[in-house]
């Protein structure tokens, strides 16, 4: 089994909609994190939390909001979706230096 | 924010040859991540680097973390069909208040001719 998991794989939602995506980890890993992915624009963080009582902003957290739910959940949600948030999201997890990312959520705005 | 600059952006070689990319910075990185990502999946960690100067091996593929801590390598030597993917640089900075947060490279597009 995977140790980052994130669902849905895919979602299509239309604008204006609140939506959530989900990520569950088996590494027992303190260190999460949400980024989106773009083409040619590489992996931008926006969310991070490094113990289920810490919440940081990324670089690209407008829009966007998150909740730590227990030490192997973090959940990104987008409280009005916007076709710009069209993207690759993905989580990951850390217990080091070292990030482990989610197999991805690929979401389309319309 | 930091950025960092890695090249090539895409790359189209044939089965058998070697291929080289590299990452480069304007500040200092205590560490040196590179991922590969596969079409459909998340980046997976192929190698980490903690020291300057470290030269770290993993099956072909070889990088280096630079003297100057601004810059790594990656070399993969012998490349085949499977090697093909987006290869990303990542840097850690040797800052405390940025610690366990990575800086990402744009991504290196390698393609393999059979």
């Amino acid at each position: 089994d995977a140790d980052v998991t994130q669902t849905p794989r895919n979602r299509i939602t239309k604008t204006g909609k609140r939506i959530m995506l989900e990520c569950s980890q088996t590494k027992g890993h303190d260190r999460m994190y949400w980024y989106r992915q773009d083409p040619g624009l590489g992996l931008r963080l926006i969310y991070y939390s490094f113990d289920v009582k810490d919440i940081n902003k990324g670089e690209i957290s407008d829009g966007y909001s998150v909740s730590r739910q227990a030490q192997a959940k973090f959940s990104l949600s987008l409280e009005s979706a916007i076709p710009n948030q069209t993207a690759l999201y993905f989580c990951a997890t850390s217990g080091g230096h070292e990030q482990y990312f989610g197999p991805g959520t690929r979401l389309t705005v319309t | 924010g930091q950025q960092l600059n890695q090249s090539p952006q895409s790359m189209f070689i044939q089965e058998g040859e070697d291929v080289s990319m590299n990452c480069t910075s304007s500040s200092i990185f205590n560490t040196w991540l590179w991922y590969k990502q596969e079409p459909g999946e998340g980046p997976v960690l192929l190698i980490a680097l903690y020291k300057a100067g470290e030269l770290t091996s993993n099956g072909r593929l070889t990088a280096q973390f630079g003297i100057t801590r601004k810059d790594s390598f990656l070399n993969i030597s012998a490349s085949i069909p499977s090697d093909v993917g987006i290869y990303f640089c990542a840097g850690q900075l040797d800052s405390g208040g940025s610690n366990y947060k990575l800086t990402f490279g744009k991504g290196t597009l390698l393609t393999v001719n059979p």
